[in-house]
């Protein structure tokens, strides 16, 4: 199982307001994730990243950005966070082929 | 056509009966596949995975891959009502670089 850790839990927070969602795994897995999911809808990929200054943009369309500066860390930033962002940010990490492991996730808000 | 497409239910299934998910994909998706349950408001979690035609056996769940056919189910025997989730079918890429999620199936086990 992996040991992955997102932070916050939950945010609230205002429009325009710039935001960095945590994320960290303490696995070495070079593979690492970054997913969207409103309430009782699919899981859609925002960012994934193969190591080291790989960043790549998933399958959904997102204003946000990520930067992976370290093995272990995988943050992601909106600029200027409006209510269309509000969502659940999940975050995940792979070894390889064995699948992926997700951490608890952000659940964001903007008013 | 989707690259993983599950029922999107809702299932309902007494306690103590088996309960079945099926989920079929395309060409686009390569023979990995991964079975990942999900508790409301909850991260998903990896439970089954399965590579090989055929079947895999891990206590209570079953995966099975038909490749021939292009589906991959989810058998649940002797169902309890902390099984009550929704249940996430995903596929890996050719790649294997990321997965692709389907929209998943609500299960309901009733005491």
């Amino acid at each position: 199982e992996a040991d992955i850790y997102q932070t916050p839990r939950y945010l609230v927070i205002g429009t325009g307001k710039k935001i960095t969602l945590e994320c960290s795994q303490t696995m070495g897995h070079d593979k690492m994730y970054w997913y969207q999911q409103d309430p009782g809808m699919e899981l859609h990929l925002i960012h994934y990243s193969y190591g080291v200054n790989s960043t790549e943009k998933g399958d959904l369309s997102s204003e946000s950005t990520v930067s992976r500066i370290r093995t272990e860390h995988f943050p992601l930033t909106l600029e200027s966070a409006r209510p269309s962002h509000t969502s659940q940010y999940l975050c995940a990490s792979s070894a390889g082929t064995g699948g992926i492991f997700f951490g608890q996730g952000t659940r964001l808000t903007v008013v | 056509q989707k690259e993983v497409e599950q029922n999107s239910g809702p299932l309902s299934v007494p306690e103590g009966a088996i309960a079945s998910l099926n989920c079929t994909y395309s060409d686009r998706v390569s023979q990995s596949f991964f079975w990942y349950r999900q508790y409301s408001g909850k991260s998903p979690e990896l439970i089954m995975s399965i590579y090989s035609n055929g079947d895999k056996e891990d206590g209570r769940f079953t995966a099975q891959l038909n490749k021939a056919s292009q589906y991959v189910s989810l058998l649940i025997r002797d169902s309890q009502p902390s099984d009550s989730a929704t249940y996430l079918c995903a596929g890996a890429n050719f790649g294997n670089e990321k997965l692709t999620f389907g929209t998943g199936t609500r299960l309901t086990i009733i005491p």
